[in-house]
Order: structure tokens, then sequence, then C-alpha cells
């Protein structure tokens, strides 16, 4: 079965300041990878995914998150954040014939004045 | 933009009592998702639709929760009774079709607790 751990529940970061949030996951079959982010109040939001072809995407709003299949992670990074950052941001995968994601604990990003 | 909507937004219920969600996905979407979301915690699958049918709910927790979508568009989830341990977030999600990489849309959720 399949499994996502999101390494760290909270992360603080000054604005400006780059960031990281990790994600692992496992599967025994060739997986779709998605980083969904939740504002206070409000749904979740498809920020990015990878489905196939270059290991790196990118965002609109400047994240981007590289998949790593010897490592089994797709992290997601930022080089510069902004207060309106701050959000949770949920790490999923999808495997090939089960169309249903699997979603991480999420890391509530908290960016700082 | 489409959005995919839910109702109520807030429920606070007793224990013992039923509860019903509502959602109407995006026009056109073929596939509708039931999630749930703990506290502290990320969503997990209750039922999936394909238009009518189910085609996975080995997630939900058939004795109390019951979930359908007699036409194909909106769709109700049921609990009765509702117990402690119900006390979540309810999230709705639909996607144009099936396949394992199509969008999930999510609406806003319904946020229960059960007193």
């Amino acid at each position: 079965a399949q499994s996502v751990t999101q390494l760290d529940s909270q992360v603080p970061v000054f604005e400006e300041a780059p960031v990281e949030l990790r994600c692992n996951y496992s599967s025994s079959v060739s997986v779709y990878l998605f980083w969904y982010v939740q504002y206070p109040n409000q749904g979740l939001q498809l920020l990015l995914k990878y489905l196939s072809g270059s290991t790196l995407v990118e965002s609109i709003n400047g994240f981007e998150a590289e998949f790593n299949k010897s490592q089994t992670s797709f992290h997601l990074r930022k080089p510069s954040v902004h207060i309106s950052d701050t959000a949770e941001y949920f790490c999923a995968v999808s495997e090939t014939g089960r169309r249903a994601l699997t979603f991480g604990s999420g890391t509530r990003l908290q960016v700082q004045p | 933009e489409a959005e995919v909507a839910q109702s109520p937004r807030y429920k606070i219920t007793e224990k013992s009592q039923a509860v019903a969600f509502w959602c109407d996905p995006i026009s056109g979407h073929a596939t509708l998702y039931w999630y749930r979301q703990i506290l502290g915690q990320g969503p997990e699958l209750l039922v999936q639709f394909q238009d009518e049918s189910v085609v996975d709910d080995s997630q939900l927790p058939k004795d109390r929760f019951s979930a359908e979508r007699l036409k194909g568009v909106d769709s109700t989830l049921k609990i009765q009774p509702a117990e402690l341990g119900d006390s979540a977030m309810y999230l709705c999600a639909s996607s144009l079709t099936s396949g394992a990489t199509d969008t999930q849309y999510f609406g806003p959720g319904t946020r229960l607790t059960v007193l």
C-alpha cells in the first residue's frame, strides 16, 4: 500500500528566507505526486504535480518540487517566501490504477515578518 | 471559475444524532470523492463515485456511514448515529475523469463537531 510521510509538522521561517518542506513516499508501483495548499478557512488547492517527464515542476507562485525516484522524495521548495505563503501544505500520491489520493499529515508553514 | 460547493460549512450535533452533508461538484465532473480530515492529519478517502456508482468505499464505516449520488451529479454523505470520534472536517472533491493523473478540486469542507 502507498503511504506519504511529511517529516515536519510545522516550519517557522522569516519573510524572504528560503524554505524546503519535505515529503517522502512509499509505493510498489509507479506513482503520481502532488502538493496541495490549504489557506486558513479555505479548501485544498492544487499547487503543483508531477506526472512524468522533467523531474522538476514549478507552480505559478514561485514554488518548485523535484521528484527523486531513488530517494522516493518530492520535496517542495521556495527561494524566498512571503507572508501570504502562510498555510498548510499537503503532499499526496496516487498510484496507477487507484485514483484516490493518499495524503501526508501536512506541514504548517508559518512565515514571520 | 467553477467550484465545488458544500453545505453546511459547520455542523454541531450531539452523539447518537443523524447528520447529513451535501456536495455539488463542478459541472461535468464524473468522479466525486468524500474525504475525512481529522485535526492534525491529512485527508483520508471515505468513498469514491464514478457517475452514480460507488467504485471504492473500502474505508467507509458502513455500519453508520452512507453515501449516495443518485443522478450522478450532487452527493449526500450521512452519519447515523454520530459518535464523538466522528468530529472532523468532511471534504468533497471532484475530477473530470477517474484517471490517476486528473486534478481533484476540493470544496471548502464541512466541519463537524459531535458533543
